[in-house]
């Protein structure tokens, strides 16, 4: 069973760089095509993806967002972080971590997600 | 980047209707890879279609998907009370992957 689950503060303040961990179990970042990725959702709002790591270290960002994001991995920990500088109070939002993956034909989507965890962007 | 457009933006049924609900893509989407999601309240988004016309695991068959190139739809036949909620499509086949802005299944 796949289950993820995200950590990190519930408030900062704007300038701040924000620090978010994924920690999973019942996957694994060293195993051929797993990914895991970062998506976020203001209040109200939609879905946006953001990043993406994949077993091999390939990392994709949304381009939107790209000079502000670094994505990781610790395999031997089961955790993947996500950090974003210059937080905004516009960045206020649920953000979840979800895996897909990709098979040797054709990729999937995200399949299990995080319960998500609200930052708030505030002074 | 591929903007998807879902319509409408809400949709009011009773239990026991059909729903049928689309999403419009700028742009081809490649190898049809299009998901739709259903999200309820306090939630974390739940797949239940992937590659436009494939059901997840678990998810009941009364929710269909179909379409390809630009043109989407998710059809759920008989709606139950659980079934209201909002449903994402996604993109997955170009990035960055983008979602549409939702449409909301409510009770009439």
């Amino acid at each position: 069973q796949i289950t993820l689950k995200e950590s990190g503060p519930a408030l900062v303040k704007p300038t701040q760089t924000l620090t978010l961990t994924c920690t999973f179990s019942g996957l694994s970042l060293s195993t051929s095509g797993v990914g895991v990725g970062w998506i976020r959702q203001p209040p109200g709002k939609a879905l946006e993806w953001l990043a993406l790591i994949y077993w091999d270290d390939d990392k994709r960002y949304n381009p939107s967002l790209k000079s502000r994001l670094t994505i990781t991995k610790d395999t031997s920990k089961n955790q993947v972080v996500l950090t974003m500088t210059n937080m905004d109070p516009v960045d206020t939002a649920t953000y979840y971590c979800a895996h897909r993956h990709c098979s040797s034909v054709r990729c999937y989507p995200f399949d299990y997600w995080g319960q998500g965890t609200l930052v708030t962007v505030s002074s | 980047e591929i903007v998807l457009t879902q319509s409408p933006g809400t949709l009011s049924l009773s239990p026991g209707e059909r729903a049928t609900l689309s999403c419009r893509a700028s742009q081809s989407v490649s190898s049809s890879y299009l998901a739709w999601y259903q999200q309820k309240r306090g939630q974390a988004p739940r797949l239940l279609i992937y590659g436009a016309s494939s059901r997840a695991t678990g998810i009941p068959d009364r929710f269909s998907g179909s379409g390809s190139g630009t043109d989407f739809t998710l059809t759920i036949s008989r709606l139950e009370p659980e079934d209201f909620a909002v449903y994402y499509c996604q993109q997955y086949g170009s990035s960055p992957a983008t979602f549409g802005q939702g449409t909301k299944v409510e009770i009439k």
